[in-house]
């Protein structure tokens, strides 16, 4: 089946750039999302991008999509702590049905 | 406001014992899933359902039954709960491709303990 990768960890600080990065396999993807995690609560769709795009950009986030070497990434400018969550990507297959396989989430921490 | 309801929060129970954990959605999604977050194992989807009585499995589905009789509500069953099934269980809901909203939206979770 499909497989989405991150890494398990980030640690930034306040102020800084985040990249959290995101590996997939599935080369017939439509959407790549990435959501975010707080403490104690559900996931939180954070922004997404389609498969023909390179990059999209909302406000402080940016997201490069490399579909050659099916390669997702996220970056928050400016990170503030209350950035500070576990951030999963996640990518959607074609087939006309939804079926979304989340990666293995990387949690971000954001000293002050 | 827009939501998507688990319940209960937090369960504790023995092996064995037949337990539910519902769904409800008030938006008219469609779509809707289930989902276990395992540490170092992010969220994998147990069951979805594209549509009332439209189910299908996810990709791990062993142990866990669901029912989609309603388009709000999706309920959770498991008819036998194993110590494994010991997780924090998701439940999410969504509009179908094409209509041009992506938004998922996720319940608060539900932590379950087999003992």
């Amino acid at each position: 089946g499909e497989d989405v990768e991150q890494s398990l960890f980030l640690s930034v600080r306040e102020g800084d750039s985040s990249v959290i990065n995101c590996t997939y396999t599935d080369s017939s993807s439509t959407y790549l999302y990435w959501y975010k995690q707080e403490p104690g609560a559900g996931l939180q769709l954070l922004t997404y991008i389609f498969s023909n795009m390179d990059m999209k950009q909302d406000q402080r986030l940016t997201v490069l999509l490399n579909k050659k070497d099916k390669h997702l990434s996220l970056r928050i400018a400016d990170t503030q702590t209350g950035d500070s969550a576990i951030y999963f990507c996640a990518e959607e297959g074609s087939g006309g049905y939804q079926k979304v396989t989340f990666g293995t989430g990387t949690k971000l921490q954001v000293i002050p | 406001e827009a939501q998507v309801t688990q319940n209960p929060r937090y369960l504790i129970t023995v092996t064995g014992k037949k337990l539910t954990v519902t769904c409800s959605q008030n938006m008219n999604h469609e779509y809707m899933s289930w989902y276990r977050q395992d540490p170092g194992l992010g969220l994998r989807q147990i069951y979805y359902s594209m549509n009332v009585e439209v189910t299908d499995k996810g990709d791990v589905p062993e142990g866990y039954k669901v029912s989609r009789k309603e388009k709000r509500n999706f309920p959770l069953i498991l008819e036998s709960p194993s110590p494994n099934q010991t997780s924090l269980y998701f439940c999410a809901s969504s509009p179908r491709p094409g209509t041009g909203d992506l938004r998922a939206f996720f319940g608060q979770g539900t932590r379950l303990t087999v003992v």
